[in-house]
């Protein structure tokens, strides 16, 4: 069993509509949530950090942490074309390292 | 505010040269990490530096790979000898702690191949 798990995808949207990126972790230990965005040949950007159960909305971003289920997820409302991208999932145990997913790439058809 | 920038941003050698990798992290960021992409594979961690200190070096894969961050500022990652399976894209990150959690940044990476 992988640390870090997300469906590769790819998945695919229509312009407007809602996207729901999964991600299931291992280390029930684990204390931080980051999901990061990558376009093809660019540098992982961070849009979103979560450390406590529940919901955290940024603009039209929100991140959902279940530590009993050992499960985090982002929504994408009003999906735009430009959204298009790898999505990864972070998962930081009691140390400092990340453990990464191998990414969900999500495709927004205009 | 400068991101984290790396250099070089592409790197072809062949089987036993040697390479150097150099990040420069957000000025001010104490925290600093190298993690390694494999084709088809996750990002990976190799080390982690807290100023010029190593702290976990636990992910480097063997004893060709030498990081340093003299004076806290900088670092470099070597390769020597390079091997066909050192071939990836290497990436710099940085962080200074925040409350409840360590934000890492990334820098755009040095696509490393070994031929």
């Amino acid at each position: 069993q992988k640390e870090v798990e997300q469906n590769s995808g790819p998945l695919s949207v229509p312009e407007g509509a809602i996207a729901s990126l999964n991600c299931t972790y291992s280390d029930r230990g684990s204390q931080s949530f980051f999901w990061y965005r990558q376009y093809s040949g660019k540098s992982p950007e961070l849009i979103m950090s979560i450390y406590s159960n529940g919901d955290k909305e940024d603009g039209r971003f929100t991140a959902q942490l279940n530590k009993a289920s050992q499960y985090v997820s982002l929504l994408i409302r009003d999906s735009q074309p430009s959204d298009s991208a790898t999505y990864l999932c972070a998962v930081n145990p009691v140390t400092y390292k990340y453990i990464f997913g191998t990414g969900t790439r999500l495709k927004v058809l205009a | 505010e400068a991101g984290v920038t790396q250099f070089p941003s592409h790197s072809v050698i062949e089987k036993g040269q040697t390479v150097t990798l150099r990040c420069d992290p957000i000025s001010g960021h104490d925290n600093l990490y190298w993690y390694r992409r494999v084709m088809g594979k996750e990002i990976k961690f190799l080390l982690h530096f807290v100023k010029e200190s190593k702290q976990d070096e636990s992910g480097m894969p063997n004893n060709r790979f030498l990081a340093e961050r003299t004076g806290g500022t900088y670092s470099t990652l070597k390769v020597q000898p390079a091997e066909l399976e050192d071939s990836g894209v290497y990436f710099c990150a940085s962080s200074q702690e925040i409350a409840g959690g360590y934000e890492q940044y990334f820098g755009p990476g040095t696509r490393l191949t070994v031929t």
